[in-house]
């Protein structure tokens, strides 16, 4: 089955940009969205297919998919950008979501 | 504004059936632009996939769970329903509802997603 990897957790300095990681095979070929969660909250949509923001997703989040590696970068990053964020591609028609990367603002 | 609800109960004994309802307001349920899924996330957990109810009526569901999985639509009450049998402690998760924008070359994404609610399986 497909699989999608992130590491676990990245931290950040406030203003400083970030990237997470997201791998699998070929996932170049496939759309990525992204997706925040916040502690207690529902997940939240920022990127969809690789690098489109959703109306009123701040510009500093961006996405790229290349080979087999695709990216979420947020740049100038604030304190209320701390939360978890998650990949997700579809393979054989069902979803598959990365573990989950933990963002630190520290 | 689209707004998504799930309710039903909170504590489900093992091996009874878990059902959960996602009621969708400010929006039709039945629409060939959109549809419809089931996430779940057990306590400190990432998000799991249980299933949708595709444009056409149709299902698909997460292998590892398309024994157990039942998705249905009922049109005249804007809802969606999720039905798991045979539960165990490992179903204990918060269970989300969400819709699903329908999208040319797989480019498929969520756009809304409910609250969550949580199910705890335990006798």
């Amino acid at each position: 089955s497909y699989e999608l990897t992130q590491p676990p957790s990245v931290s950040v300095s406030p203003g400083q940009t970030v990237s997470i990681t997201c791998s699998g095979d070929e996932v170049g070929n496939k759309y990525v969205s992204w997706h925040q969660q916040k502690p207690g909250q529902s997940p939240v949509l920022v990127i969809y297919q690789d690098t489109k923001r959703p109306s009123g997703i701040p510009e500093r989040f961006s996405g790229s998919n290349s080979g087999n590696i695709a990216t979420l970068t947020i740049s100038g990053t604030q304190a209320i950008d701390e939360a978890d964020y998650y990949c997700q591609t579809w393979d054989s028609s069902t979803v598959i979501f990365g573990g989950g990367t933990r963002v630190a603002v520290l | 504004q689209v707004q998504l609800q799930e309710s039903g109960p909170g504590l489900v004994k093992p091996s009874q059936t878990l059902s959960l309802t996602c009621t969708v307001s400010g929006g039709s349920i039945n629409s060939g632009s959109y549809y419809w899924s089931w996430i779940r996330q057990p306590a400190g957990g990432g998000l799991e996939w249980i299933g949708r109810f595709y444009l056409s009526g149709s299902t698909n569901y997460n292998p590892s769970l398309k024994s157990r999985v039942t998705i249905s639509v009922d049109t005249s009450k804007n809802q969606l329903s999720l039905k798991l049998s045979s539960v165990t402690a490992a179903d204990t998760a918060v269970y989300y509802c969400a819709r699903v924008i329908a999208a040319a070359a797989w480019g498929d994404y969520f756009d809304y997603w409910g609250q969550g609610t949580l199910v705890t399986v335990s006798s």
